[in-house]
């Protein structure tokens, strides 16, 4: 069974200073991950995605993540945080199990950033 | 843009009517998902259409029901609305490709139930 979890349901930074948004997850096979931002009353929109190739990936938006195996992990960073990266974050897996693509959704992380 | 459109965009409507939200996914895309966004809920996962065929259920209540038609648009039936059905419902699509893609969402139908 495959599952994920966001640490922190509320994140406060201030405008340049790091952002760390973490995610750990738990699936039977080999996984893809993913990190989706929705901005207030907008879609979820793609960040970055991880299926198994190289382990740090770059997404839009200054946005990175490490995929650790050894601690089903999947954190989101950013060096500088912006006003604009305010909004919610969600981590996903997703697996081929059945002939069907399983996705489960964290329960996301409201990311502030304060002037 | 994301390919995925989703109509109404906004829908106001009373306790006890009956609602169909559409959704038309990326060209080629032949899973579907459906999902319920409130305030004291979060993300909610409802049903998963793979070309046609109903794949996984969520928390989709009974009042509630979809379907994903040959030409792989999908709509969700929401029926006996109460008042806290009111939510934004999301619809997303991922590629054909056998291994895990990404889905891609729709800007949501905002439905509000007076």
């Amino acid at each position: 069974a495959q599952s994920v979890t966001q640490l922190d349901s509320h994140v406060s930074v201030s405008e340049g200073t790091p952002v760390l948004l973490r995610c750990n997850y738990s699936s039977s096979y080999s996984p893809s991950l993913f990190w989706y931002v929705q901005h207030p009353n907008k879609g979820l929109q793609l960040l970055l995605k991880y299926a198994s190739a190289a382990t740090l990936v770059k997404g839009i938006n200054g946005f990175e993540a490490e995929f650790k195996k050894s601690e089903t992990s999947f954190h989101l960073t950013k060096p500088s945080a912006h006003m604009s990266d305010a909004a919610e974050y969600f981590c996903v897996v997703s697996e081929w199990s059945g002939g069907y693509q399983k996705v489960t959704f964290g329960t996301g992380t409201k990311l502030q950033v304060i002037p | 843009d994301s390919g995925v459109t989703q109509t109404p965009k906004h829908l106001i409507t009373a306790t006890g009517q009956r609602v169909t939200l559409r959704c038309s996914p990326r060209s080629g895309d032949l899973s579907v998902y459906w999902y319920q966004q409130s305030l004291d809920q979060g993300l909610q996962f409802l049903i998963q259409y793979y070309n046609g065929e109903e794949r996984a259920k969520g928390n989709i209540l009974e009042r509630f029901s979809a379907q994903q038609f040959p030409d792989l648009h999908s709509e969700l039936n929401l029926s006996s609305l109460e008042l806290g059905d009111s939510a934004l419902y999301f619809c997303a699509s991922s590629p054909r490709t056998g291994g895990p893609g990404e889905l891609f969402f729709g800007e949501g139908s905002r439905l509000t139930v007076l």
